[in-house]
């Protein structure tokens, strides 16, 4: 089975600073895609970044980027220049590539002090 | 984007009647939709998968009885607890993917469902 752990339950950052979450997974496919989800106090899920497995290259999007450790299976999020509104729950989620459903990780409440 | 529509956003019921979930795909078909419960400050656990024209999948521990899902075409999918009671109360949320690998889910907007 898959498993997702997110070791930080809360996590804290200034703002304008840079703040890393982190993810790891167990697997034993070779492909699959992992994904951070972002769920403000709305508890709308979004789509934050998303990385294949099979890319060697890490995926970034404007101020979020990710570590993708694919030998350790670990899959850190870094948030550069943090904002007030990246204030969320954020969610490590892994999907294998014939399934579409994703398991998600525990959860890491991020809070961006002004 | 693709928007997945959720309704409604929220509900009371007295226990023991029974609540219905839809779940709607606006601009895309969805042969595969995903149930999702999340407790309070917790993460999402997957409940079933909703398979249009055919029968749910659920997961370990997930009463099928109890939670009823209906996908009857591409863009609906439908979960329906009966008698509900007061544990049953969460927050619920479903979601849906294109067709292909690697898409990645859209999610509805949740029900918060609370059974006094």
């Amino acid at each position: 089975a898959q498993t997702v752990t997110q070791s930080q339950p809360e996590m804290s950052v200034q703002e304008a600073e840079t703040v890393t979450l982190s993810c790891t997974y167990d697997t034993s496919e070779s492909d699959y895609y992992l994904f951070w989800y972002k769920q403000p106090p709305s508890r709308q899920m979004i789509l934050v970044i998303r990385q294949e497995a099979y890319k060697q290259q890490n995926a970034t999007e404007n101020r979020f980027s990710v570590n993708f450790q694919k030998a350790a299976k670990s899959f850190s999020l870094k948030i550069s220049d943090s904002q007030l509104g990246d204030a969320a729950m954020y969610f490590c989620a892994y999907r294998r590539t014939r399934s579409n459903d994703m398991r998600f990780g525990a959860g890491t409440r991020l809070t961006v002090k002004p | 984007g693709a928007v997945v529509s959720q309704h409604p956003s929220r509900v009371i019921c007295k226990s023991g009647t029974s609540v219905k979930i839809e779940c709607r795909s606006l601009d895309f078909q969805a042969t595969t939709m995903f149930w999702y419960r999340q407790f309070p400050k917790q993460s999402l656990m997957l409940m079933a998968t909703s398979n249009e024209g055919s029968k749910a999948t659920y997961e370990q521990g997930v009463e099928k009885d109890k939670f009823l899902i209906n996908h009857a075409s591409l863009t609906l999918s439908t979960l329906t607890v009966t008698s509900a009671h007061p544990e049953d109360s969460s927050f619920y949320i479903c979601s849906a993917s294109r067709q292909g690998a690697g898409t990645e889910a859209f999610f509805g907007q949740g029900t918060r469902l609370t059974v006094v």
